[in-house]
């Protein structure tokens, strides 16, 4: 079935560094979604994608989505602490109620 | 409103007994699911409903049991408790419609079967 890879599963940045996580799909995504899980947390919604090469931006968060929708990435310029977390990509299928979840990349940032 | 709910937070389970997650939402929302969340492979859906009185299975149904009375409520039945049921369990929300809209998650029930 269609499945997502998402990458890097882990990333250490120095406080101020930007931090990169990527979500690759070899088929194309109807949408992607974005989620951030604190630890000991749950997942919280940041933001969906649904037009080929549609960019979004949160503060310091850009979203992107790519051109052939099979590829979406997420950007935090100048990290902080409270960036801290797992960040999770996650579709659904064309005419599919299910959203499948990448199994993201945990970022940690060292003060 | 309080969103999703889920009891218990924590519980310990022997290998062999039954329990039942509870999960409640007060959004209206018409689709509710399960997921388990294991170190290393993310969030694994494991069953899903559409609306009351309509469930269906995810990618990890074996062991679990679903029923949807009513559209708040959704709860999650472990049959018979294998120590590979020992997860994070999340129960997740959103508003109808095909992958188009925010899924809100529950604060999880960490479960341990010895």
């Amino acid at each position: 079935g269609q499945q997502v890879m998402q990458i890097p599963q882990y990333q250490h940045v120095q406080e101020g560094e930007d931090f990169t996580t990527y979500c690759n799909s070899s088929t194309t995504l109807s949408n992607i979604q974005w989620y951030k899980q604190r630890p000991g947390g749950h997942p919280v919604f940041l933001i969906q994608l649904v037009k080929s090469g549609e960019v979004k931006k949160q503060k310091r968060l850009t979203f992107q989505f790519g051109e052939a929708k099979k590829n979406s990435s997420l950007h935090i310029t100048a990290t902080q602490t409270t960036d801290v977390g797992t960040y999770f990509c996650a579709y659904s299928g064309a005419g599919s109620y299910q959203l499948t979840f990448g199994k993201g990349t945990k970022l940690s940032v060292i003060p | 409103n309080a969103g999703v709910t889920q009891t218990p937070k924590f519980q310990v389970l022997k290998t062999g007994q039954s329990m039942t997650l509870q999960c409640a939402q007060d959004m209206n929302h018409e689709y509710m699911s399960w997921y388990r969340q294991d170190p290393g492979m993310g969030l694994r859906l494991i069953h899903y409903s559409v609306g009351a009185g309509i469930t269906d299975q995810g990618e990890v149904p074996n062991g679990y049991n679903v029923s949807r009375s009513t559209t708040e409520d959704f709860p999650l039945r472990l049959l018979s408790a294998a120590p590979s049921q020992t997860s994070v369990y999340f129960c997740a929300s959103r508003s109808p419609g095909q992958g188009l809209y925010e899924q809100y998650f529950g604060p999880g029930t960490r479960l341990t079967v010895t």
